[in-house]
């Protein structure tokens, strides 16, 4: 059983420099989302996505863009990396309606310089 | 502005005590999660509560909902080192589709 598949794990880049994280699940779930964790902040929700085509900002979508062409995957976009990106980034999953187990990855650990 | 507080930010004991972590907000809820996050890891679910006053127990760890279903808590019993790990609680509302995270309790079970 895969769940939620991230990729990279680790991840180091140059001011400006872009990159897609990538994120797929196998649980055929409609509702999936991306978070960054930093210290002392809980979870911050960046971009999430109802089904294939549909996806709306979160908290903190500034600096990231997102599709959801299939079910399967939802792709995280940083389009011009800057130290305050610095940060964990997860993916999850979860069947709707609100309010049912969400299914993370396993993250992916940004560092800006 | 958390909407959802968590209390406390950082606990560390014996193994052997017991222990509460508490989540609490003024708005209601239709629903709260406890997550469990370990180093390197996503976080994974414990327990969904949904009816206010709702008690909930997995092996020593007790989950209650509140009557008004505004705040809820954590309580370990005999704590044990695999305990150790970060504790998130999360909302879920009627109004929209986003979890409402809990900024986490980081729990350290010495042996």
């Amino acid at each position: 059983n895969a769940g939620v598949t991230q990729t990279p794990k680790f991840q180091v880049l140059k001011t400006g420099q872009s990159m897609t994280l990538q994120c797929a699940q196998d649980m055929n779930h409609e509702y999936m989302s991306w978070y960054r964790q930093d210290p002392g902040m809980g979870l911050r929700l960046i971009h999430y996505s109802v089904g294939a085509g549909i996806t709306d900002q979160g908290e903190v979508p500034n600096g990231y863009n997102v599709s959801r062409s299939t079910t399967e995957d939802f792709p995280l976009r940083l389009l011009s990396a800057a130290p305050s990106q610095t940060s964990v980034y997860f993916c999850a999953s979860s069947t709707l309606p609100r309010g049912t187990e969400a299914f993370f990855g396993q993250g992916t650990r940004l560092t800006v310089v | 502005t958390q909407l959802l507080e968590q209390s406390p930010q950082f606990l560390s004991i014996q193994e052997g005590e017991n222990l509460t972590v508490y989540c609490n907000s003024s708005s209601v809820f239709s629903s709260l999660q406890w997550y469990r996050q370990e180093p390197g890891e996503g976080p994974v679910l414990l327990v969904t509560v949904v009816t206010g006053g709702e008690v909930k127990k997995l092996k020593r760890l007790t989950f209650q909902f509140g009557d008004a279903r505004k705040d809820s808590s954590l309580h370990i019993t005999a704590a044990q080192p695999g305990d150790t790990g970060l504790y998130l609680c999360a909302g879920s509302m009627d109004s929209n589709y986003q979890l409402i995270w809990g900024a986490g309790t980081k729990l350290i079970i010495k042996p």
